[in-house]
C-alpha cells in the first residue's frame, strides 16, 4: 500500500458545484497534514493545513479522520479558477513530507 | 509570504554534462530544504533532505553520487545532476522550511531539465 493515496481523477464539475476529494495515508503515526494546489507546469502552493478539529477557509473545508486514516478537502461553489491538481501531503517524522499523486479538478462553465 | 527562488527555471543540455540548480530562500532562513522530482502526471517524489552545514539525507533509490546536494548557507542549497542522461529529464522542485520551526514548506518555482 502506498504511503499516501489519492484518486487521480479527473473530477469534472460545473461551476457552482460542490466537490470533495479524499486522501488516505498508511502511517498511523503521521502528525501533520496539508493540502496543496498545483497548476499545470507550476510548483505546488499551500492551500491549507489540516487540523484535527477540521478547518475552513472561505469555500474550502479540510477534515481529518484519524480512525480511518484519511483527510478530505471540500470545495463549495466551484469556480473556473479552481481547476488545478490538488495534492495532499502527510508529514512523517522530522517534518519530512510525503505527497500523494494529486487529484485533478476541472471546473467547466 | 515566504519566497523561494530557483535558478535556472529551464535548462536544456547534452547528455553527459552536469547541471547545477540553485534554491534560495529570499526572506527567511532555512535550515532544511527539500529536493523533489516530478514526472508528468506523477506525484512529487522526494529525492533528498538538505540540512545546512551537514550532509544531505537521500531517499531510498536516489544515487547520492549522481545528485550532489550542497547546503552551504541558511539561504542556499544546490542540486547538481552529474553526467545527466535523457532519463534525468524532469521537473525539479525545491522547498524550504523556515528555521523558526514552522512545518510549512515553501516551494520554489521549479526547474525544467531536458537532457538531449
Amino acid at each position: 500500500r502506498k504511503e499516501v493515496e489519492q484518486d487521480p481523477g479527473p473530477f469534472n464539475v460545473p461551476e457552482g458545484a460542490t466537490v470533495a476529494f479524499n486522501c488516505t495515508y498508511s502511517n498511523s503515526a503521521s502528525q501533520s497534514f496539508f493540502w496543496y494546489r498545483q497548476d499545470c507546469r507550476k510548483e505546488p502552493k499551500l492551500l491549507m493545513s489540516v487540523y484535527s478539529s477540521g478547518n475552513e477557509d472561505g469555500r474550502f473545508t479540510a477534515q481529518l479522520n484519524r480512525a480511518s486514516q484519511y483527510i478530505s478537502l471540500l470545495i463549495r461553489d466551484s469556480k473556473l479558477s479552481d481547476s488545478a491538481t490538488y495534492l495532499c501531503a502527510v508529514n512523517r517524522g522530522s517534518y519530512i513530507p510525503t505527497f500523494g499523486r494529486g487529484t485533478s479538478l476541472i471546473v467547466h462553465p | 509570504g515566504a519566497v523561494v527562488s530557483q535558478h535556472p527555471s529551464r535548462v536544456i543540455c547534452k547528455s553527459g554534462t552536469s547541471v547545477k540548480i540553485e534554491c534560495r530562500s529570499l526572506d527567511f532562513q532555512a535550515t532544511t530544504m527539500f529536493w523533489y522530482r516530478q514526472f508528468p502526471k506523477k506525484s512529487l517524489m522526494l529525492m533528498a533532505t538538505s540540512n545546512e552545514g551537514s550532509k544531505a539525507t537521500y531517499e531510498q533509490g536516489v544515487e547520492k553520487d549522481k545528485f550532489l546536494i550542497n547546503h552551504a548557507s541558511l539561504t542556499l542549497s544546490t542540486l547538481t545532476v552529474t553526467s545527466a542522461h535523457p532519463e534525468d529529464s524532469s521537473f525539479y522542485i525545491c522547498s524550504a522550511r523556515d528555521a523558526r520551526g514552522a512545518e510549512t514548506q515553501y516551494f520554489g518555482p521549479g526547474t525544467r531539465l531536458l537532457v538531449l
